[in-house]
């Protein structure tokens, strides 16, 4: 099955600075990639999501990079502010199966 | 939309008393999915269901746990007997492929 690997596991950044996180998939078939944030104590919320056919995809402060050579895909944050500090779940899906979650980062913005 | 509805949003039960819990999934999603978030397992997939059948039941801990859709508008996960070890939280999420979206979980505590 799908196997899908997720660093850091925990980040900090200056506000203002920008943070990346990086995750790999096994699965070449895989043509899905949604970025979770979960604030404490909330629900995953999807922030962006990338598809196979695309490299690159951007919303305000916010892009997703993926490299389907090589299988891995990224999470980019610009301009920091307190309120991005939360935990980042990147995931990986082949057609309609399962969601394949990474194992999360903890993104912490520092005043 | 209100979005997916999980109730109830808290539960605390003894050892060895029977839980359910509910989920009523986005109208005109047709993919269902429980996850279970421990501090120390991340986000399981326990099942996920496509058009109301069951697709993969392979995260399902155990025989105490079972889950059913009757429809598409409502899922139930039942736990039965319960163990501490169950405690977590407990969350279904619904799809129209392919962004999926959380319900806001059910924070279930056994003791």
């Amino acid at each position: 099955g799908e196997n899908v690997e997720q660093h850091p596991s925990t980040l900090s950044v200056q506000e203002g600075d920008s943070a990346v996180i990086k995750c790999t998939y096994s699965d070449s078939a895989s043509n899905y990639f949604p970025w979770y944030k979960q604030e404490l104590g909330k629900r995953p919320q999807l922030i962006i999501d990338i598809r196979s056919n695309v490299g690159e995809k951007k919303d305000q402060r916010i892009a997703v990079t993926l490299n389907k050579t090589a299988k891995h895909f990224s999470l980019h944050i610009t301009e920091t502010q307190p309120e991005d500090s939360a935990v980042y779940f990147c995931a990986a899906m082949k057609g309609n199966e399962k969601l394949n979650f990474g194992t999360g980062t903890r993104l912490t913005i520092i005043p | 939309d209100a979005g997916v509805i999980q109730s109830p949003r808290h539960e605390v039960t003894e050892m060895g008393q029977e839980v359910t819990l509910r989920c009523k999934p986005i109208s005109g999603h047709n993919s269902l999915f429980w996850y279970r978030q421990t501090m120390m397992r991340g986000l399981e997939l326990l099942i996920y269901f496509n058009n109301n059948v069951p697709i993969d039941d392979s995260g399902m801990p155990e025989d105490r746990f079972s889950a059913k859709m009757p429809n598409a508008s409502f899922s139930t996960l039942k736990i039965q007997p319960s163990e501490p070890r169950d405690s977590a939280v407990y969350f279904c999420a619904s799809s129209f492929w392919p962004e999926a979206f959380f319900g806001q979980g059910t924070r279930l505590t056994v003791v």
